[in-house]
């Protein structure tokens, strides 16, 4: 298994600023995910975060919005640019130790309010 | 576009009976679905899991059924404890795209004493 750690669990950002949140893993991961989880909704995928090179991301998100790093294998950053209150959501991290597993650990998220 | 949904968005189930979520996938690439809970205030966190080769999987009080003929997928938790309270997603890995897990719309199940 493997725990994820995120910081900052919750903060509250102006509108038109950037927020960067962290993600480290206790041991190594294959893949790292990004997603967001926007009040009573379910969990949608930003992005996979590759060690040494760009994320792969899905439709709707852009790198622009959100750049991604992922310097090694057991951590990644998202920032959240230019945020409008459409970004207030939960943003969560996840790995698997293995490819192609379902077996994904999550953080418990990261709760930004956009005013 | 394909997706992961679920038939029922809330589920109120008596202390002791048994629940039933239930899932609809449409992706026929899909080859791995994943059951995960999520308690309030947390990240979610993986229960049971079954290929498509499999049509029945348990665990610990819980069994997960799969029916690739019309893509459904339940959840049945047996002797549903106040502890069981939370959303459940259903969930895909469409190994066709590299392993990524794909999150169905949710249930919450709440438990009546």
């Amino acid at each position: 298994s493997a725990v994820i750690s995120q910081k900052p669990s919750r903060d509250i950002c102006q509108r038109g600023t950037s927020l960067t949140i962290q993600c480290q893993v206790d041991s190594q991961v294959t893949m790292m995910f990004w997603y967001r989880q926007q009040p009573g909704q379910s969990l949608t995928l930003i992005a996979t975060a590759n060690q040494g090179s760009e994320a792969t991301y899905e439709s709707g998100f852009v790198i622009d919005k959100f750049p991604i790093s992922r310097p090694n294998l057991t951590f990644s950053t998202l920032t959240v640019s230019n945020m409008s209150p459409e970004d207030s959501s939960i943003y969560l991290c996840s790995g698997t130790t293995a490819a192609n597993t379902g077996e994904l650990f999550f953080g418990e998220g990261s709760r930004l309010t956009v005013l | 576009g394909e997706s992961v949904g679920l038939h029922l968005p809330t589920l109120s189930v008596q202390e002791g009976d048994n629940s039933i979520i239930n899932c609809a996938y449409s992706n026929s690439a899909s080859d791995y679905f994943i059951w995960y809970k999520q308690e309030s205030g947390k990240g979610p966190q993986f229960i049971i899991d079954i290929r498509s080769n499999m049509d029945k999987r348990q665990g610990q009080r819980v069994t997960v059924l799969l029916n690739k003929t019309v893509k459904h997928l339940s959840l049945q938790i047996a002797a549903t404890q106040p502890g069981d309270s939370a959303v459940y997603f259903c969930a895909e890995n469409i190994r066709s795209s590299a392993s990524k897990i794909i999150f169905g719309s949710g249930t919450r199940l709440s438990i009546r004493p």
